[in-house]
């Protein structure tokens, strides 16, 4: 079982939908990342939250607002979406830094659809 | 930035060995991992290389090669569940850039 968990697993919107995607884990992790990957594509770096501070956006639309409540939770907030935005989202998170590899754990992802 | 090769596709026959390579052109390098995707599921973790050399786990073994931009991943004794998509990512000197390479379809035929 994976413990980075995400919510929902599917979801169908249209462009001028409000929607969020969640993500949970419990490891005591301090860095939570999102991940968007495309079919038969690797994922892409979106964001980066290091102590619950915003510490790398790789210059994503504003029509993705990330938000990490604190360290357990981390949240993609999406509004006015277009249809190449349909990807899975995949939520990772990490240890810090000099505390082992500091490999990324990722959840199962929120397959999105936009219509 | 990070520029990743690696083969988009290889099959290989169950009981065998395969080698999947990586090159990678960097800016700044703080380690190199291993992800196994299946079709559907999310990544997960299989090997990490931060120093020149070999690492072995179990049935899995990666290689390093800093000065040469290089790892391989080797996996020895296949079975048909090792059918998956094989990720190459390195992290940058910042410590919390990972970027994928496109990934190694590996098909195990009986």
């Amino acid at each position: 079982d994976t413990e980075v968990t995400q919510t929902p697993k599917h979801l169908v919107m249209g462009m001028t939908n409000k929607k969020s995607l969640k993500c949970e884990q419990h490891m005591g992790h301090r860095a939570m990342y999102w991940y968007k990957q495309k079919a038969k594509k690797p994922p892409e770096l979106m964001f980066v939250y290091s102590y619950e501070k915003l510490s790398i956006n790789e210059s994503v639309p504003s029509r993705f607002s990330p938000e990490c409540p604190n360290s357990s939770l981390l949240n993609l907030h999406l509004h006015a979406l277009q249809p190449e935005d349909s990807a899975l989202y995949l939520c990772a998170s990490s240890q810090g830094q000099g505390r082992g590899p500091g490999e990324l754990f990722f959840g199962e992802g929120s397959r999105l659809t936009v219509l | 930035g990070q520029n990743i090769d690696q083969p988009t596709e290889m099959t290989a026959t169950e009981g065998a060995i395969v080698q999947i390579n990586c090159t990678y052109q960097t800016s700044g390098f703080n380690g190199l991992f291993w992800y196994q995707q299946h079709a559907g599921e999310a990544p997960t973790f299989l090997s990490y290389n931060v120093l020149d050399g070999l690492e072995e786990k179990g049935r899995f073994s990666s290689f390093l090669s800093r000065s040469k931009g290089y790892s391989y991943l080797l996996l020895k004794e296949l079975q048909m569940k090792d059918s998956a998509s094989y990720l190459c990512a390195v992290r940058d000197r910042g410590y919390q850039k990972v970027t994928f390479g496109i990934g190694t379809k590996l098909q195990v035929i009986p």
